[in-house]
């Protein structure tokens, strides 16, 4: 089977960084996502993991360590529009499949 | 560039009613295309994909199906709504190659009553 875990709820002040972090256990490994979700919106791409080590865009990274399950997303220099849903999705098998962790709401306080 | 429509954003419907909710892509051909379902407060759960016209797969026994009649075109049906049916479906669509991400369509907030 497979299993993905984030925190529930984070918060953090406007500025700072914020890191979330994301394990999972799945069979047939094959990539790790992270999206966005504002509430009552859809989730837009963010990022992704196919390979161990971190990966940078702008004021977000992604880091992912594939023996230990484990992946998290650090956000700079945050932003009050920033506060949203961030789900952590692994890629499971072929077809592009992606399996989502409940995701972690982040509220971002002046 | 490529684009995906879901409708429609917004829908109240009755237990044992029918459903139909659609979802087309634009600017890209032959894509894979995903229903997913959100239950308030969880994460997405994969209900369906398909890799091409006329092929379906079910990820979860369930009360609803769906069908592709066009390349760019992902219908999601039921024949009699059950309440817990009631989520936020979003459609999705992927260029089909390894690793390529999910685009999301605006979703479809559900509510049985």
């Amino acid at each position: 089977g497979q299993n993905i875990d984030q925190p529930t709820e984070m918060t953090a002040t406007e500025g700072a960084i914020v890191q979330i972090n994301c394990t999972y256990q799945t069979s047939g490994f094959n990539g790790l996502f992270w999206y966005q979700q504002h509430a009552g919106e859809a989730p837009t791409f963010l990022s992704y993991n196919v390979l161990d080590g971190l990966e940078e865009k702008g004021r977000f990274s992604s880091f992912l360590s594939r023996s230990k399950g484990y992946s998290y997303l650090l956000l700079k220099e945050l932003q009050m529009k920033d506060s949203a849903s961030y789900l952590c999705a692994v890629g499971r098998g072929g077809y592009n499949k992606l399996i989502f962790g409940a995701g972690t709401r982040l509220a971002v306080h002046p | 560039s490529q684009t995906i429509h879901q409708w429609p954003a917004t829908l109240v419907q009755p237990v044992g009613s029918p459903l139909s909710l659609e979802c087309t892509v634009e600017g890209t051909s032959n894509p894979n295309l995903y229903w997913y379902r959100q239950a308030a407060g969880r994460g997405l759960q994969l209900l369906f994909y398909s890799v091409g016209i006329g092929q379906i797969s079910s990820e979860v026994p369930q009360n609803l199906s769906a069908s592709r009649p066009q390349d760019r075109q992902f219908i999601l049906s039921s024949k009699k709504l059950l309440l817990s049916d009631s989520g936020f479906y979003l459609c999705a669509w992927s260029s089909g190659q390894d690793n390529s991400p999910l685009h999301f369509g605006n979703g479809t907030r559900l509510t049985v009553t």
